[in-house]
């Protein structure tokens, strides 16, 4: 079962913008690909889903190239409450199951 | 938007008994309702899939005699681990698909943690 990667980790200073990036080397034809936020001890909370080009919320932006192995998450002007650990979500093309990411641990400056 | 809830919110049992937990979709009708595990500083793991009125499909490792799945209801599904370990210490997770969802977005509850002494 190919994995479905993150960094583990990213730093920022509030007001900057963070990108973070998954790579899904083996997704779904069809399967969108979704990003959530996760506090300690809390559920996921979704933030933004798409499918092919961009995609823009009010919280958040995503990125996914053409041949749709990788997606980025864009957060504009980041703040501390933004400190948590993001984790894409996509189908994996092999197994037809949704995968998680690695999650990405975003820490959050002042 | 679609609500989610898990109770408890939190359990501490004596190794050997068994705990259930149960996930609800308050404002909507969940068609298929997932069971997550995540151990601390590491990804939520999918450890079963349960439709309304059929038995849960497991995931490759996952014991379905001790992680029973019961969803009887569009609303409600119950997931019991039985005779439960210090190992099966973790946080819960359930989340569903339903309602006025796109693609494949799921509502998540707010997890259980499961503490077995």
């Amino acid at each position: 079962l190919a994995k479905t990667t993150q960094p583990i980790s990213m730093d920022s200073y509030e007001g900057q913008e963070v990108n973070i990036t998954c790579s899904h080397n083996n997704i779904a034809t069809n399967d969108y690909i979704t990003w959530y936020q996760q506090f300690p001890s809390q559920g996921p909370r979704f933030i933004i889903q798409g499918y092919k080009t961009k995609v823009t919320n009010e919280v958040a932006s995503l990125f996914i190239p053409a041949d749709r192995k990788s997606s980025t998450l864009s957060l504009p002007r980041v703040s501390l409450s933004d400190t948590a650990v993001y984790y894409c979500l996509v189908g994996d093309g092999v197994t037809d199951k949704l995968i998680f990411g690695t999650g990405t641990r975003l820490q959050v400056f002042p | 938007g679609a609500v989610v809830s898990q109770h408890p919110s939190r359990v501490i049992c004596k190794s050997g008994t068994s705990v259930k937990i149960e996930c609800r979709s308050l404002d909507f009708q969940a068609t298929t309702m997932f069971w997550y595990r995540q151990f601390p500083k590491q990804s939520l793991m999918l450890m079963a899939t349960s439709n309304e009125g059929s038995k849960a499909t497991y995931e490759q490792g996952v014991e379905k005699d001790k992680f029973l799945i019961n969803h009887a209801s569009l609303t409600l599904s119950t997931l019991t681990v039985t005779s439960a370990h210090p190992e099966d210490s973790s946080f819960y997770i359930c989340s569903a698909i339903g309602g006025r969802a796109e693609g494949n977005e799921q509502f998540f509850g707010p997890g259980t943690r499961l503490t077995v002494l």
